[in-house]
């Protein structure tokens, strides 16, 4: 079946340093979830990518999707205390089984900011 | 709105005992599904539902059952609970035709 491989798995950075997070799929995806977890919390929606090569912004967070749609990437510039948590990934295509959205999540990469 | 609810918050039951995790939304979304969450995994998928009436099988559905029977309620039960049920389980849901999940707060399950 699908896999959604993340790395790292645990994240240390100083606060104000740089994050990323990659993501690989070992087949070719339709569309690549982002999502954002705090401790004890509940998975937030961050973003959806569809297109080859696309990248989108949101404020200090850029994410990437690969020419041939099998990674995914996700960097956060001079990071805050308040991007602490865990970010997965969610690789997206028709027929995995993974329900209406066929997704399969990675298991994420945990980001420990120290002040 | 409040969004996606679930109840209970906690639960502790013991091995070969059933019971049902609540899912309600209050947002008319067509879409809900049912995730497990385990330490150092991602979410897995254990059933989903595109519509009331209508529920089809996840990655890991063995040892669970739903139904919807209306757009708001989503009910999860365990059968015959199994310490390997162990987990947090989350609920969400989506209006068709749009991509973003809402996740409700989840429920930690102990199966001693």
């Amino acid at each position: 079946g699908q896999q959604v491989m993340q790395i790292p798995q645990y994240q240390h950075v100083q606060e104000g340093e740089d994050f990323t997070t990659y993501c690989n799929s070992s087949t070719t995806l339709s569309n690549i979830q982002w999502y954002k977890q705090r401790p004890g919390g509940h998975p937030v929606f961050l973003i959806q990518l569809v297109k080859s090569g696309e990248v989108k912004k949101q404020k200090r967070l850029t994410f990437q999707f690969g020419e041939a749609k099998k990674n995914s990437s996700l960097h956060i510039t001079a990071t805050q205390t308040t991007d602490v948590g865990t970010y997965f990934c969610a690789g997206g295509t028709r027929y995995s089984g993974g329900g209406a959205d066929g997704l399969t999540f990675g298991k994420g990469t945990h980001l420990i900011i120290q002040p | 709105n409040a969004g996606v609810t679930q109840t209970p918050k906690f639960q502790v039951l013991k091995t070969g005992q059933s019971m049902t995790l609540q899912c309600a939304q209050d947002m008319n979304h067509e879409y809900m599904s049912w995730y497990r969450q385990d330490p150092g995994m991602g979410l897995r998928l254990i059933h989903y539902s595109v519509g009331a009436g209508i529920t089809d099988q996840g990655e890991v559905p063995n040892g669970y059952n739903v139904s919807r029977s209306t757009t708001e309620d989503f009910p999860l039960r365990l059968l015959s609970a199994a310490p390997s049920q162990t987990s947090v389980y989350f609920c969400a849901s989506r209006r068709s035709r749009t991509v973003e999940q809402f996740f409700g707060p989840g429920t930690r399950l102990t199966v001693l």
